[in-house]
């Protein structure tokens, strides 16, 4: 089953506004990452950011965590059309040694219009 | 470095064919795992392994066997293939020592199933 769901599935902007999307999930969590894939291509780590954590910047991205509403936030700043992509939330599962198993949420496909 | 790497790119096998796909990863990672996506979903965990000589079962291991005889490579084998084995399967890796774990993807391995 899959542990995250995303919102929205697709999102299409204009180069130079900014890009969110969000992420849900059910269960406890030692981390939550995102991922970004280009088309055709292999996933490639974002961000992680930890259960204890509310908020993590990196360059253009910040990512935010709620673990009370058991919910996530990629924002992208300033986009380019270079960051059209699908991004993946994923999960680390909570309760014992998780050996970094990740469950994937289903993906938001971001266009950004030059 | 070369990163992680699957061969082969493309395969198309016929219904009862099997195949192995290879993961190689040049890190010195402990863990390996083993991904499909298919078309408008994100990633789902097939099989795992957190060390030379072990392999578990990730959240759809049927119709699929995995070994682990050298640190740095992972195989994926189907004994018979069948049409819902249709998918893109990723290897990733991590170091596995430490949390959190992030995990560096493979470019993929699209096989169709006739």
């Amino acid at each position: 089953s899959q542990q995250g769901e995303e919102d929205p599935q697709a999102l299409s902007i204009q180069e130079g506004e900014n890009a969110t999307m969000n992420c849900s999930y059910k269960t406890s969590i030692n981390n939550l990452q995102w991922y970004r894939q280009n088309s055709g291509r292999g996933l490639v780590h974002l961000i992680l950011i930890r259960s204890n954590e509310r908020e993590k910047h990196s360059g253009r991205l910040r990512v935010t965590l709620d673990t009370s509403k058991k919910s996530s936030s990629l924002l992208i700043t300033a986009s380019r059309a270079a960051d059209t992509a699908s991004y993946f939330c994923a999960t680390d599962g909570a309760g014992g040694t998780s050996y970094g198993k990740l469950t994937f949420g289903q993906g938001t496909i971001l266009t950004v219009h030059p | 470095n070369a990163g992680v790497t699957q061969t082969p790119k493309f395969r198309v096998l016929k219904t009862g064919q099997s195949m192995t796909l290879l993961c190689a990863q040049d890190m010195n990672h402990e863990y390996m795992y083993w991904y499909r996506q298919d078309p408008g979903m994100g990633l789902r965990l097939i099989h795992y392994s957190v060390g030379e000589g072990t392999t578990a079962k990730g959240e759809v291991p049927d119709g699929y066997n995995v070994s682990r005889l050298k640190k740095q490579n992972f195989l994926l084998g189907l004994e018979s293939a069948a049409p819902s084995q249709t998918s893109v399967y990723f290897c990733a890796s991590s170091y596995g020592q430490f949390s959190p774990y992030e995990q560096y993807f493979g470019p993929g391995t699209r096989l169709t199933v006739t």
